[in-house]
């Protein structure tokens, strides 16, 4: 059964670095059908698309986050990784790791996802 | 970006009732909309792709219509374990994005 889990820092240092990691269970990364990805949810907030990285390295970013954002992949371990540089508090959310599928570029919808991790940003 | 508005922001229904979501794109996405559950504290959850998709395993009150830029989402008869957030999400283009997301509650 594939599962997803975050994992990394909770709590981020204002204008440092945000660094989370997927470990992913049940398939492998470098499957050609799936692309994989984050995305975030503020406190009571809605969703927001941050971005998805295809087995072919192949990366598609939400151009809101400025060029803060990196996306990568490990596939010896089966993981893949985000990194988000001069957080601010706007970056506060719950970041969810998702497997995205569907033939658009990006992928065109997420199933499953992780269970989601709150990352805090401190001043 | 494409906008997706849904709307109602939130509703109350009784057990049973038929609930009616709506969701609006800024331009033609063809059918390129999905839909996800949300329940308190935990990820979301596809329910429908490609418009009217069901994906396994979820229960047949639920489904999509819709094409170009006006779309819905039905709950045919409301229940208790259909309490949750309900998000659209178009594929049609870069950047991904959803709408604001419809709160179901019960009355």
């Amino acid at each position: 059964q594939l599962q997803l889990q975050e994992s990394g820092p909770r709590l981020v240092k204002s204008s440092e670095t945000l660094s989370l990691t997927c470990n992913v269970s049940g398939v492998s990364i470098s499957n050609s059908r799936y692309y994989w990805g984050w995305i975030r949810q503020a406190p009571g907030k809605g969703l927001e698309w941050i971005g998805t990285i295809y087995y072919s390295g192949s990366i598609y970013y939400n151009p809101s986050l400025k060029g803060r954002v990196t996306i990568s992949k490990q596939t010896s371990k089966n993981e893949f990784s985000l990194r988000l540089t001069s957080v601010t508090a706007a970056d506060r959310a719950v970041y969810f790791c998702v497997r995205a599928l569907g033939a658009t570029l990006g992928g065109s919808w997420f199933d499953p996802w992780g269970q989601g991790t709150l990352v805090i940003v401190s001043s | 970006d494409i906008q997706m508005t849904q709307s109602p922001s939130s509703l109350s229904a009784s057990v049973g009732d038929r609930v009616t979501i709506t969701c609006q794109a800024s331009q033609d996405i063809s059918n390129d909309l999905n839909w996800y559950q949300q329940k308190p504290g935990k990820a979301p959850k596809l329910l429908i792709s490609d418009v009217s998709n069901l994906e396994t395993g979820v229960p047949s009150r639920f489904s999509g219509s819709g094409s170009g830029t006006h779309f819905t989402f039905t709950i045919s008869s409301l229940q208790p374990a259909d309490i949750a957030t309900y998000y659209c999400q178009q594929y049609d283009d870069l950047p991904l994005t959803f709408g604001g997301g419809t709160k179901v509650e019960i009355k």
